[in-house]
């Protein structure tokens, strides 16, 4: 059972690039997080899609897209990268139970330069 | 305020110690609690949740205080393999969104 898996686990990007971090979950989840880690900061709510076929904005969604593809994929693009970029990102699931914790993919860490 | 506020530490404990974290939040409407533990440079992952009777996994000890608005985790005996961050996260009721605390680092020093 692999649970969360993200790609890539490694990114550089320069600035102005775009790029995609792909997420799936094989649980059967209907929501599905992305979230990115910055040192002192914490974890931020980037997207978030209670189920298939709806997103809706976190705390930190400027300068990101997402797509919710079908139930198992969750995708977060950026169209223009930036250095205020660079982070631990994220992806998440969980069940619809009111106390259903979150399942976490291994991260991916991306470079802006 | 913040939805979720957690003392980030470091706690620096001998191996044997007892510790204890507090986490306090600041809406009463707030439907579910857990204790995440992440490792540097890793996932976090699920500790324990946290009921409102409160709650024991072998060495952990989780509990609610509801009308004071906080949550605690206690680690009682503690180990090498301890060290790590401990995340306190909270479920709002507001479409279900879940807050998460900054973190307290933990170090247990042979």
């Amino acid at each position: 059972n692999a649970g969360v898996t993200q790609t890539p686990k490694f990114q550089v990007l320069k600035t102005g690039q775009s790029m995609t971090l792909q997420c799936a979950q094989d649980m059967n989840h209907n929501s599905m997080y992305w979230y990115r880690q910055d040192p002192g900061m914490g974890l931020r709510l980037i997207y978030y899609s209670a189920s298939e076929g709806t997103t809706d904005k976190g705390e930190v969604p400027n300068g990101y897209n997402v797509s919710r593809l079908n139930k198992r994929e969750f995708s977060l693009r950026l169209e223009s990268a930036a250095p205020s970029q660079t982070s631990v990102y994220f992806c998440a699931s969980r069940s619809q139970g009111v106390n259903s914790p979150l399942h976490f993919g291994n991260g991916t860490r991306l470079t802006v330069t | 305020r913040k939805e979720v506020e957690q003392d980030p530490g470091p706690f620096n404990v001998p191996e044997g110690a007892t510790v204890a974290f507090n986490c306090t939040y600041s809406n009463s409407a707030s439907q579910s609690f857990f204790w995440y533990r992440q490792d540097c440079r890793k996932e976090p992952k699920l500790l324990m949740s946290v009921y409102s009777s409160g709650n024991e996994d072998g060495r952990f000890t989780a509990q609610l205080n509801r009308a004071s608005q906080y949550i605690s985790l206690l680690i009682r005996d503690s180990k090498l393999s301890d060290s790590a961050t401990y995340l306190c996260v909270l479920r709002g009721s507001t479409l279900g969104r879940l807050y998460f605390g900054r973190g307290t680092q933990l170090t247990v020093w042979p």
